[in-house]
């Protein structure tokens, strides 16, 4: 069974940095393209990036909002994703899902892990 | 980007009603969409995708179709399980927005 687990969210002062890592299980991680994906207190869902897979070089994409502050890589010989996030704002506070990418769509996701900015 | 419009963004029905749901690409996007639903305090599920491919598991009273610009979601008789909130996301180039959402409440 594909299980997507988050962790390493929490408060942090503006300006600050987390990184938050995805434990993946049940399928092959280098297979997969993998997203991580926001949403804001009573808001609706943000695209944040997505890194490719090994036959596609490991390459990633991000949404203009956080390209240059974040950064997502993976260990696949660990079975882990990770986003860095640097330079954090108020407006970054949000829960933050990772997702599996299939057919470039999001077929599983994790339970996600809140991140709060705030002084 | 691709902005996506869903409409409505909060529609109240009853159990048993047809249940359109309306997601608007700013530009074309061939068929390179998707839904989700999402209920409170969970993780957004796959519903559909390529505009009408049902995911695994998912009930046929779902169903998706559109390409290019305009794209809805129906639901052919709204179940008790089915009040939720839904988003589309297009995947046809970078960066993968979604729409706004759309609330479906119980009347």
């Amino acid at each position: 069974e594909v299980h997507l687990v988050e962790s390493g969210g929490g408060l942090v002062q503006p300006g600050g940095s987390l990184r938050l890592s995805c434990a993946a299980s049940g399928f092959t991680l280098t297979d997969h393209y993998m997203d991580w994906v926001r949403q804001a207190p009573g808001k609706g869902l943000e695209w944040v990036g997505r890194t490719t897979n090994k036959a596609a070089s490991y390459t990633t994409e991000y949404a203009a909002s956080v390209k240059g502050r974040f950064t997502i890589s993976r260990d696949d010989s660990q079975n882990s994703l990770y986003l860095q996030m640097n330079s954090l704002k108020t407006e970054d506070t949000a829960v933050y899902y990772c997702a599996r990418s299939a057919q470039h769509v999001l077929d599983y996701w994790g339970q996600g892990t809140l991140v709060t900015v705030s002084s | 980007d691709i902005q996506l419009t869903q409409s409505p963004s909060f529609l109240s029905a009853s159990v048993g009603d047809r249940v359109t749901i309306t997601c608007r690409a700013s530009q074309g996007i061939n068929s390179y969409l998707a839904w989700y639903q999402q209920k409170p305090e969970k993780a957004p599920k796959l519903l559909i995708y390529a505009a009408s491919t049902l995911q695994s598991g998912v009930p046929s009273r779902f169903s998706g179709s559109g390409s290019g610009t305009e794209f809805t979601l129906t639901i052919s008789s709204l179940q008790p399980e089915d009040f939720a909130t839904y988003h589309c996301q297009q995947v046809n180039s970078y960066p993968h927005t979604f729409g706004g959402g759309t609330k479906v409440e119980i009347k």
